[in-house]
């Protein structure tokens, strides 16, 4: 199984502003992805992050809101942009391995916009 | 369409009697089938999976789960819970091929309390 570290693990950001959160996989995983979690939902894909390349965003996500980088096999970053008070979620990130579909997650970052 | 149904979405038990959380998917083919743990103020932990083979897996922490294909169930079940096991359940599908991308469905959750 994989380890997978978040940074920040919370944060209380103002309206308009900017945070960037940290993934970071203690070992190489295939694929890379960023889950939501609103206040007592469920979790949402928001997307898949490639390395080297342009994340693949589900319906209702865009990279104007919500860019990602993915340097390497076990590094991402998610930011969120221009953020407003419905952006507060917990923000996930899991990797899991091509062809197995087994996915780890990391312990989330909880994000409060006021 | 792709979907995961957990109906229950709070449950109460005394500590030490059986529990079952209930999973329906709705899914193409035969997909990969997870459940997940999520404690308060934590991720998620992977509790068990079920990729092919026999249809009764176990899991960590005690829990199993048996997959019914004719009834596109993934139920959990525990013998005898613990109050440790108070915490939210996410039931998973995935696509069960090799294929380059690997979504997950998440349920919408079950809430477990447990009384002492």
């Amino acid at each position: 199984s994989a380890v997978i570290s978040q940074k920040p693990s919370r944060d209380i950001c103002q309206r308009g502003t900017s945070l960037t959160i940290q993934c970071q996989v203690d070992s190489q995983v295939t694929m890379m992805f960023w889950y939501r979690q609103q206040p007592g939902q469920s979790l949402t894909l928001i997307a898949t992050a490639n390395q080297g390349s342009e994340a693949t965003y589900e319906s209702g996500f865009v990279i104007d809101k919500f860019p990602i980088s993915r340097p390497n096999l076990t590094f991402s970053t998610l930011t969120v942009s221009n953020m407003s008070p419905e952006d507060s979620s917990i923000y996930l990130c899991s990797g899991g391995t091509s062809g197995r579909n087994e996915q780890f997650f990391g312990p989330g970052t909880r994000l409060t916009v006021l | 369409a792709q979907s995961v149904t957990q109906p229950d979405i709070h449950i109460t038990v005394s500590e030490g009697a059986s529990l079952e959380l209930r999973c329906n998917y709705s899914y193409g083919a035969t997909p990969y089938l997870f459940w997940y743990v999520q404690s308060p103020g934590q991720g998620l932990q992977l509790l068990l999976k079920y990729f092919s083979g026999d249809t009764l897996v176990q899991g960590i922490k005690g829990f199993e789960a048996e997959f019914k294909r004719s009834q596109s169930s993934f139920n959990l079940r525990k013998p005898s819970v613990h109050w440790s096991d108070a915490a939210e359940y996410f039931c998973a599908v995935g696509p069960n091929y090799g294929g380059a991308t690997n979504k997950l469905i998440f349920g919408t959750g079950t809430l477990l309390a447990v009384q002492p």
